[in-house]
């Protein structure tokens, strides 16, 4: 069965610093893959998702992220973070073929930034 | 237009009572997904349902069951409360586009507390 591994569970980072929060799947399948995020006591919103394609996607609020399909990893990263990227991030897939409305989620990573 | 609207946002409930949670999708979307969102486990799919049928169910006891109506509007009812059913439930619409890859939008959820 699928499963999402997000290998950090708190990424603390000053702010203006570059992130990288990873994320790792186990089945070798054609897989989609999504990052979502979630702001305190909010539902959860889509950064950027992979279908196919170039395998490096961008997302809203300048993050984005890289598909490696060998590695079987989707790690989101930022350039430089700011106060208001402070959420809970999780990464999802689902199987090509599965029903959308499955997605199987990872634990999440709580990004902190810090002044 | 509007985003998927979850009611009520918060309710306390003791253990033994029931629990029915609404969730309206966005305006178009016949795909209702439920998540429950808790600390130690993460978001664990529930179930999803697409022109009022069930088409996929998660690893959740039989008190936990939905249903869609002809409006795509969606209820899960949670029976029997445990104080380990205390969580945020989630629900989160589609467009179900084929082989999945359509984006899932989640409402803000429904805090739950049993006591």
């Amino acid at each position: 069965a699928q499963s999402v591994t997000q290998l950090d569970s708190q990424v603390p980072v000053f702010e203006e610093a570059p992130v990288e929060l990873r994320c790792n799947y186990s089945s070798s399948v054609s897989v989609y893959l999504f990052w979502y995020v979630q702001y305190p006591n909010q539902g959860l919103q889509l950064l950027l998702k992979y279908l196919s394609g170039s395998t490096l996607v961008k997302g809203i609020n300048g993050f984005e992220a890289e598909f490696n399909k060998s590695q079987t990893s989707f790690h989101l990263r930022k350039p430089s973070v700011h106060i208001s990227d402070t959420a809970e991030y999780f990464c999802a897939v689902i199987n090509y073929g599965g029903s959308q409305g499955n997605l199987i989620f990872g634990k999440g990573t709580k990004l902190s930034v810090k002044p | 237009k509007a985003g998927v609207t979850q009611t009520p946002r918060y309710l306390i409930k003791t253990r033994g009572q029931q629990v029915t949670l609404s969730c309206s999708p966005i305006s178009g979307h016949r795909s209702v997904s439920w998540y429950q969102q808790t600390p130690g486990q993460g978001l664990q799919f529930l179930f999803e349902y697409f022109s009022e049928t069930q088409r996929n169910k998660g690893n959740f006891p039989g008190r936990f069951s939905g249903r869609q109506f002809s409006n795509s509007r969606s209820e899960m009812n949670v029976s029997t409360l445990e104080l380990g059913d205390s969580a945020l439930y989630l629900c989160a619409s589609s467009l179900a586009l084929a082989g999945g890859a359509g984006e899932l939008f989640f409402g803000e959820g429904s805090r739950l507390t049993v006591l």
